[in-house]
């Protein structure tokens, strides 16, 4: 089915770890971007990226890299896990403009 | 700077009752007004949105919303809500050249059976 697909669902880090969130999408989207989200805080864009080797920083990208080899995927790294990165992150895709974003079901991450 | 503001956290209303979600933004133009539903557990789908034109949008699932410049509000609104309808909504704005959103901290609501 046409998508945002976000892997894993859920993951558990250490203090210190580093891990890559996946995120593909196969409806030839342009603009991808990432977010999370954590309670009483609507979303926060993280990365975002307009094209194939196009990214940019949003509102809260320290801890967080992202590139984009491809126009389906764009991976979000975190470089070395921090409690404070203990969220839910959305990846988003929108073929154009305004046309609105299509989001992945998300991931739900816990750092201890 | 622009911004978003849903000034109520929580919604409860009664199941065949009629919905206000409110949202106001600013910004020194016509944004560009989105709505987002995101059911428990699940990602945000898109509701609605409006760019120009009729003030009045109408959206998916029977939803519509109202923009209303002088206010700088785009209200959304539903005239018989289901249970299905619990969820959460996000409004967010749409003002930057490279198309991102600013998005609001979100309502929950509540449907009394």
């Amino acid at each position: 089915n046409a998508g945002v697909t976000q892997t894993p669902k859920f993951q558990v880090l250490k203090t210190g770890q580093s891990m890559t969130l996946q995120c593909a999408q196969d409806m030839n989207h342009e603009y991808m971007s990432w977010y999370r989200q954590d309670p009483g805080m609507g979303l926060r864009l993280i990365h975002y990226s307009v094209g194939a080797g196009i990214t940019d920083q949003g509102e809260v990208p320290n801890g967080y890299n992202v590139s984009r080899s491809t126009t389906e995927d764009f991976p979000l790294r975190l470089l070395s896990a921090a409690p404070s990165q203990t969220s839910v992150y959305f990846c988003a895709s929108s073929f154009q403009g305004w046309d609105g974003y299509t989001f992945g079901s998300g991931t739900r991450l816990t750092v201890v | 700077a622009q911004s978003v503001t849903q000034p109520d956290i929580h919604i409860t209303v009664s199941e065949g009752a009629s919905l206000e979600l409110r949202c106001n933004y600013s910004y020194g133009a016509t944004p560009y007004l989105f709505w987002y539903v995101q059911s428990p557990g699940q990602g945000l789908q898109l509701l609605l949105k409006y760019f120009s034109g009729d003030t009045l949008v109408q959206g998916i699932k029977g939803f519509e919303a109202e923009f209303k410049r002088s206010q700088s509000s785009f209200n959304l609104r539903k005239p018989s809500v289901h249970w299905s309808d619990a969820a959460e909504y996000f409004c967010a704005v749409g003002a930057d050249s490279n198309y991102q959103l600013i998005w609001g901290a979100g309502t929950k609501l509540i449907i009394k059976p």
